[in-house]
């Protein structure tokens, strides 16, 4: 029954190679966001895609790159990775303009990305 | 723009004591909303309590509580009775214009026996 899934949850990879985290949510949310923790464990936004459309992109490299097939899916794809992307990524998602119960704001697990 | 501090980078209590974790925030929205967020060790974001700015009364969550000062834009959290397995970090969080979650650097709070 989790909420909010991503896969996968650890990954080690080498520097210039291209990985994928993938997020689902099956709490009927509009709303999707990716966040980075780094290893200061300082939380801040990357993107949000409400309704498949992006609606927050924060100065983050083009090597990222979301993508939305659905409201339910929010994946982040990352080209020619670097030692600096190793951090936490997590995946949330809320219901955007409802009452106070949809601004909750849930959280996958998080995926463990280290670059080596 | 929208801010959240968090002055206290850690914080220790004796098991069964009470603690308050300080947070202060900045926003020109009229109605807002904030919540307090634990991540223990294994780094799940756990969603410990939430408040409605337009509400003046302060939320509680069974050991949980709030001290929420709109006018000085000041949201405490209180916890009661601490157990060893409160500890963990505390992020204080302001929902933004764009509904995400801005963030303060965290309070990571450590309860001894």
């Amino acid at each position: 029954d989790t909420a909010v899934s991503q896969t996968p949850k650890y990954l080690v990879t080498q520097m210039g190679n291209d990985k994928s985290i993938k997020c689902e949510q099956n709490l009927g949310h509009d709303t999707m966001y990716w966040y980075k923790q780094d290893s200061k464990k300082f939380l801040k936004i990357m993107f949000s895609y409400n309704n498949k459309e992006l609606i927050i992109n924060e100065t983050v490299p083009n090597r990222f790159s979301p993508k939305s097939p659905d409201k339910a899916h929010l994946n982040l794809h990352i080209n020619s990775l670097e030692l600096g992307d190793s951090a936490v990524y997590f995946c949330a998602s809320s219901l955007l303009g409802q009452g106070a119960r949809g601004n909750t704001i849930y959280f996958g697990e998080g995926s463990w990305l280290t670059v080596v | 723009a929208q801010t959240v501090t968090q002055s206290q980078p850690e914080m220790s209590v004796q098991e069964a004591e009470t603690v308050t974790l300080s947070c202060t925030y900045d926003t020109s929205e009229s109605n807002y909303y904030l919540f307090w967020y634990k991540q223990p060790p294994s780094r799940q974001m756990i969603l410990v309590i939430r408040q409605e700015a337009y509400k003046q009364q302060n939320a509680t969550e069974n050991r949980f509580s709030v001290n929420f000062q709109k006018a000085a834009k000041s949201f405490s959290l209180k916890i009661s009775d601490s157990q060893l397995g409160d500890t963990a970090m505390y992020f204080c969080a302001l929902r933004g214009s764009q509904g995400n979650l801005i963030f303060g650097k965290g309070t990571k709070l450590s309860v001894k026996p």
